[in-house]
């Protein structure tokens, strides 16, 4: 079975740009969760989608959205770019909420 | 979710266990321990999870103290593939709210000829 999906794998973009960045989770899994993973704040939870509706969500601005799409495939987006949204962004996705997630390779962002 | 305690860094050689701790103290009865590991800038790995009996499977063995305030994640036989940075969290597995996992700063293990 193959595993969680990110694409892109590489993104360069400039400040005051938006991102826009994709996730195809395990066949059959319905749940995606957001991470984002930076040197100095480590590994953090943005935001959880089940069902096509976001269950949870981190602490990050609203400039920070996602959604998921009926065949559970999610994407996040990231508006107005600074240079301290320069960070691995990482989807796990897991057959229901509660279950065990498993992540994909990430998404590198970086903002110049 | 429970907050966990690890040392940041440990070596191990190569062919003996590694065996990593993690303290939960504060653990809560449905709160389950997980371990995921990440080698350099890739996706964290999931390892092993358990709630309060031993368990173990073909990466690893997971075994969880009878008070259920510590753990303790073993490889059995340590490669150089298993240098990587080691994650434990606690994590509630049995309501619809809180389910994101938390992440430390992990234990990162160096395994050495």
């Amino acid at each position: 079975k193959a595993g969680v999906t990110q694409t892109p794998r590489y993104l360069i973009k400039t400040r005051g740009q938006q991102v826009t960045l994709s996730c195809s989770p395990i066949s059959g899994h319905r749940s995606v969760s957001w991470y984002q993973q930076t040197p100095g704040q480590g590994l953090q939870f943005l935001f959880e989608y089940f069902s096509e509706t976001q269950r949870n969500k981190g602490n990050f601005p609203g400039r920070f959205s996602g959604r998921q799409f009926s065949n559970s495939r999610s994407e996040m987006n990231v508006s107005t770019l600074e240079l301290g949204d320069s960070a691995l962004y990482l989807c796990a996705s897991s057959l229901f909420p509660t279950d065990t997630q498993y992540f994909g390779p990430g998404t590198r962002l970086t903002v110049l | 979710d429970a907050k966990t305690t690890q040392p940041p860094s440990m070596d191990c050689a190569e062919g003996r266990a590694a065996n990593l701790p993690c303290n939960h103290s504060t653990i809560s009865g449905n709160e389950y321990v997980y371990w995921y590991r990440q080698i350099h800038s890739q996706g964290p790995q999931y390892i092993i999870h358990g709630l309060k009996n031993n368990e173990t499977n073909e990466m690893a063995s997971l075994i969880i103290t009878e008070d259920r305030k510590s753990s303790t994640l073993i490889l059995p036989h340590a490669t150089l593939r298993d240098t990587a940075v080691y994650y434990c969290i606690v994590r509630v597995a049995s309501t619809g709210t809180a389910s994101k996992l938390t992440f430390g700063t992990g234990t990162r293990l160096q395994v050495t000829l």
